[in-house]
């Protein structure tokens, strides 16, 4: 039941892409994003629902495809702040919606100069 | 606003102990989550209570337990701690307003078991 994320990590330049992938098998209501840095606390970065939902946050974005259970994570011209590791958490469609999260293992992101 | 505030920070136990873990949430959040943080299992849910309910609970044996109070504060206990209890606790506040609802999470309780 726990989503899979790809890549395990990754290693940019300042100002370089990346994207982040999240798979689940089971029908999702949503999917969270998150990120934490070394010793601290998972900072929410979005929300997207089914429907296909895209959102932004600063230079981050992420979409949602609901029909392949995926949502991914696009992180555009990195820059050193962006470092550290992203999570995804998953809202499994029953019931309704819940509060019950189900994260990924987590992709870490180290961003160099 | 004051964030999310969990307490203590550190504590160290020796195996077959109890332990119980505090969490306030954000003032105004009605639902709280608890989560186990390790390196090799990543974020693992615990439960969720609001109002003072369990509402959702992941799939951990029974030496885990919480609860709720009436102004929103959590604890959580485990007993009889065993040494793959060592980790980080984290709980997070919402609004509890149904799903879809931002996570807010405190810094944590770093457990470890001698």
């Amino acid at each position: 039941q726990q989503p899979v994320q790809s890549p395990q990590a990754v290693i940019l330049r300042e100002g370089e892409d990346a994207v982040i992938n999240c798979s689940s098998s089971k029908a999702l209501y949503s999917v969270h994003w998150y990120r934490q840095k070394h010793g601290e606390a998972p900072v929410f970065l979005m929300i997207l629902l089914k429907g296909g939902e895209q959102k932004g946050h600063e230079k981050i974005s992420a979409s949602f495809n609901e029909k392949k259970q995926q949502s991914s994570l696009y992180l555009t011209a990195s820059q050193l702040s962006y470092s550290g590791t992203y999570f995804c958490g998953t809202e499994v469609m029953y019931g309704g919606a819940t509060n019950k999260l189900i994260f990924g293992t987590g992709t870490l992101l180290a961003v160099q100069p | 606003k004051a964030g999310v505030t969990q307490t203590p920070r550190y504590l160290i136990k020796t195996r077959g102990q109890q332990v119980t873990l505090s969490c306030s949430p954000i003032s105004g959040h009605r639902s709280v989550s608890w989560y186990q943080q390790t390196p090799g299992q990543g974020l693992q849910f615990l439960f969720e209570y609001f109002s003072e309910t369990q509402r959702n609970k992941g799939n951990f044996p029974g030496r885990f337990s919480g609860r709720q109070f009436s102004n929103s504060r959590s604890e959580m206990n485990v007993s009889t701690l065993e040494l793959g209890d060592s980790a980080l606790y984290l709980c997070a506040s919402s609004t509890g307003q149904g799903g879809n609802q931002p996570q807010h999470f405190g810094d944590g309780t770093r457990l470890s078991i001698l």
